[in-house]
């Protein structure tokens, strides 16, 4: 079971708007601490997607975006393409049990 | 460009030990912090710790305490990993990645990773 929990999947048609949303507690998401985003093609590394909530990488297209707010934050995809296609994560930090870097389950998503 | 260069795969025993190495090049080395991360099949990222060279100091998530050593050495910008007492359900790939460093705002994000160490627990 995760500390943040994200929907399993997701789905949209080329060009179509998704989001994907991370909800965490007042420890993690809730105290203020950072959301950081990533995306996992099949058989590779995560690559990050959005640091700090909402900022994009050098080379991260601007069709990502992150936002957060009270205890969730949300990464959304504008203009799906069909190099979207993968697992998409959610990390921040959580100050039980003396600390941690936490995860969400992870969300796939699927271009229809 | 900073670049993360793992070992390759290693098939263990269950009960035995193991020991992946994460060789930096590009960029600064000892003073960002070194975590180290794993995905079972099928499963999702788990962050196991991280190490700080410059500091020396670790931080390790609870479910590996006492079965996790994560140490670095400056003079060859190489990262490790040794997981003690394994069991099948180590089985996984195991990740190195720059950041993860604890911070007034939390942790810092994960901008490079190394691309993977199969880890197979088998008898």
């Amino acid at each position: 079971q995760s500390v943040l929990t994200q929907p399993p999947s997701v789905s949209g048609a080329p060009g179509q708007r998704v989001t994907i949303s991370c909800t965490g507690s007042s420890s993690n998401i809730g105290a203020g601490y950072n959301v950081h985003w990533y995306q996992q093609l099949p058989g590779t590394a995560p690559k990050l997607l959005i640091y700090d909530n909402s900022n994009r990488p050098s080379g991260v297209p601007d069709r990502f975006s992150g936002s957060k707010s009270g205890t969730s934050a949300s990464l959304a995809i504008t203009g799906l393409q069909a190099e979207d296609e993968a697992d998409y994560y959610c990390q921040s930090y959580d100050s039980s049990l003396s600390g941690s870097v936490v995860f969400g389950g992870g969300t796939k998503v699927t271009v229809l | 460009q900073v670049q993360l260069v793992q070992s390759g795969a290693e098939v263990k025993k269950p009960g035995s030990s193991v020991k992946v190495s994460c060789k930096s090049s590009g960029g600064t080395f000892i003073s960002y912090a070194i975590s180290w991360l794993r995905q079972a099949p099928g499963q999702g990222l788990e962050w196991m710790g991280g190490i700080i060279p410059i500091l020396g100091t670790t931080n390790y998530a609870q479910k590996f305490q006492g079965r996790v050593t994560i140490t670095a050495d400056e003079s060859t910008r190489t990262a490790y990993l040794e997981l003690s007492s394994l069991r099948s359900e180590d089985t996984a790939v195991y990740y190195c990645a720059r950041g993860g460093g604890f911070t007034l705002k939390g942790s810092s994000s994960f901008d490079y990773w190394g691309q993977g160490t199969v880890v197979i627990v088998s008898s």
